[in-house]
């Protein structure tokens, strides 16, 4: 089992859609969770940081369910620039992030 | 933007080869961690560097080496460069152990290596 799994999608959505990402992480001593944006052929960008139970800013909302070792990423009133893929990152200390594969989100007019 | 710089952008190497990639942490970060993205796959943990000491290991061999500079710059060296090599190297700098808080890590823009 991989530790962090991720459906890969893609998901197609059109603009003002609400859409909802799942990731899910094996090692149990991960303390910390990142949900990272990449857009084709550029760097992963740091999108939202999860500590504690989630984090919410401005249309993007992380949940944290530690108990079923699952990160969530809610986007809502979806938008055409919100088309990349997502990618889930857990942390134990301070050390290496272990990163799903990433979720493709494709957002239509 | 991050502040997280990475040279050159692209590289073209043959098989057996040597490559030397370079990255300039963000203002204030003194741990770099490298890593590699295959097409269609996450970022996968080469290596960590705090305090110009090797922090932590991916299960990646030998022939991938690194260092760390006083000025919290890295390089990461590749040594008999084989097919599979082929990939985007990312860099992240963070504020590291002791720095209290987060540690979020932020990625420069990656150096496109090809090996043919």
């Amino acid at each position: 089992r991989k530790e962090v799994e991720q459906d890969p999608g893609p998901f197609n959505v059109p603009e003002g859609a609400t859409v909802a990402f799942n990731c899910t992480y094996s090692n149990s001593a991960s303390q910390s969770f990142f949900w990272y944006r990449q857009d084709c052929r550029k760097e992963p960008k740091l999108l939202m940081s999860v500590y504690s139970s989630g984090n919410e800013d401005g249309r993007f909302t992380a949940q944290l369910n530690r108990a079923s070792q699952y990160i969530s990423l809610l986007i809502r009133d979806s938008k055409l620039s919100d088309s990349a893929t997502y990618l889930c990152a857990a942390q134990a200390g301070y050390s290496t992030l272990t990163f799903g594969k990433g979720t493709m989100l494709l957002v239509s007019p | 933007e991050t502040g997280v710089t990475q040279s050159p952008t692209h590289l073209i190497k043959t098989r057996g080869q040597q490559v030397t990639l370079r990255c300039s942490s963000q203002s204030g970060h003194n741990t770099v961690s490298w890593y590699q993205q295959a097409l269609g796959q996450g970022p996968q943990f080469i290596f960590q560097y705090y305090r110009e000491e090797e922090n932590g290991r991916g299960n990646f061999p030998p022939r991938f080496s690194g260092l760390q500079f006083p000025n919290y710059s890295s390089e990461l060296n590749v040594n008999a460069l084989e097919l599979d090599d082929s990939a985007l190297y990312l860099c992240a700098s963070s504020r590291g152990e002791g720095s209290g808080g987060y540690n979020e890590q932020f990625f420069g823009p990656g150096t496109r290596l090809t090996v043919l």
